[in-house]
Order: structure tokens, then C-alpha cells, then sequence
């Protein structure tokens, strides 16, 4: 079955920091892939997508790049700020009807 | 309504009482999904919905819980004889479509503790 892991967590960081979370995934086919954020108190939120190889997600500064030999999609940030603090799920669909297969979550913490 | 809602926001009930968790979906959205938060088990799919049926129920864990939905709209997922392990958070999702065009957009989830 498909399945998603993401780097071991939490993660802490200093404002301005560069930011990598690494995301692998074992999936039949050629899903689409996410990253999905999920703020102190709120929903979950669609961070960024790829849905074919080489696509690259970006939203807030944030980016991922469907890579289909290695099977991955990090996300990275090239100066994290406070308000990024949160945590975040890497993701996978199963393009036949849409099920979210999702990886375990890592807490970012940022430090001013 | 502009998101997705789900209420109540938070339940606590005791051990071996139903509860019924709703959601109401973006407008015009046909495809429903139902998710678990919990500590040591991550974010798991539950079922899913497209219209009022239920394709893939493959994730509900055992025959204490069932969910329905009407009208292509609201879903309700129950839980009967509720168990500590029930305690979680329920998020409900829909979408404008199925697969990976259409992202999914989650309500702010139900927390629900079972003394």
C-alpha cells in the first residue's frame, strides 16, 4: 500500500534559518503529492502540490519538488520566520479516488 | 458556508455512550472524506464519500462506526459504545473533485475525549 515518512521531528530553528523537512514516499502509479500545515489552534491548510515528476509546489515562501527517481518531496524555506512555526504533514494521493495518505507530521518551532 | 464546518468543536462523553460527529461540506462539493488525529497514530483516513455513497469504508476501525451522508451535503460519522482509544480529533474534508486535481479542504476537526 502506499505509504508517506517524514524526517524525524521536531525541529527547531532560529528566525532566519534555512529550512529543510524531508518527505519520502512508497506509492503505486504516480500520485500527486502535498504538504499540508497545521497552525497552534487551527485546521489543517494546503501548503503546496505536485501532481507529476519535476513539478515544483510553491506557496509562502515555501517550496517542494516532485522528484520521482528518489521518490521524495522536501520541503524547504530559505529564512524561516516566527509565524511558520506549526506542524507539517507530508502527503500523497492516490489518484484513483483521492484518499490522503499522510506522513507523521514534524513540529517546526521557530525562535525569534 | 465559506469552509468547511464541523461541529461540535468539542465533545467529552463517558465510556460506552454514542456520539454523532457532523460535517458540512463547501457547497457544491461531492466528494467527503473523513480523517483521525490521534497521539502515536498520526493523521489515518477513516471513509470516504462521494455524493451519499461510500466507495471506500476501508478505514473505519471496527463496526462501532458507521457514517452516513444525505443529500450529497452534510455527513455524519457515529461512534457507538465509545472506547478510551475512540479519543481524538475527527477532521472532515471535502473536495470539488476526486484524485489529486482537486485539494481537499479541512474543517477545524472535532475533539473528542472519552473519559
Amino acid at each position: 500500500g502506499n505509504s508517506v515518512t517524514q524526517m524525524e521531528g521536531p525541529v527547531t530553528l532560529s528566525e532566519e534559518a534555512f529550512l529543510t523537512i524531508n518527505c519520502t514516499y512508497t506509492a503505486t502509479g504516480y500520485p500527486s503529492l502535498f504538504w499540508y500545515v497545521q497552525y497552534p489552534g487551527e485546521g489543517l491548510q494546503l501548503l503546496l502540490k505536485a501532481t507529476k515528476a519535476d513539478d515544483k509546489g510553491s506557496n509562502k515562501g515555501f517550496e517542494a519538488t516532485y522528484r520521482k527517481e528518489t521518490t521524495s518531496f522536501h520541503l524547504e524555506k530559505g529564512s524561516v520566520q516566527v509565524s511558520d512555526s506549526a506542524v507539517y504533514f507530508c502527503a500523497l494521493i492516490d489518484t484513483s479516488y483521492g484518499k490522503l495518505t499522510f506522513g507523521q507530521g514534524t513540529i517546526l518551532t521557530v525562535h525569534p | 458556508g465559506a469552509g468547511v464546518s464541523q461541529s461540535p468543536s468539542n465533545k467529552v462523553t463517558e465510556k460506552g455512550k454514542d456520539v454523532e460527529l457532523r460535517c458540512d461540506p463547501i457547497s457544491g462539493h461531492t466528494a467527503l472524506y473523513w480523517y483521525r488525529q490521534s497521539l502515536g497514530q498520526g493523521l489515518e483516513f477513516l471513509i470516504y464519500f462521494q455524493g451519499n455513497s461510500a466507495p471506500d469504508k476501508s478505514g473505519l476501525p471496527s463496526d462501532r462506526f458507521s457514517a452516513e451522508r444525505t443529500g450529497g451535503s452534510v455527513s455524519t460519522l457515529t461512534i457507538q459504545r465509545t472506547q478510551q482509544e475512540d479519543s481524538a480529533v475527527y477532521l472532515c474534508a471535502s473536495s470539488g473533485g476526486t484524485g489529486g486535481m482537486q485539494p481537499q479542504h479541512f474543517g477545524d476537526g472535532t475533539r473528542l475525549s472519552i473519559l
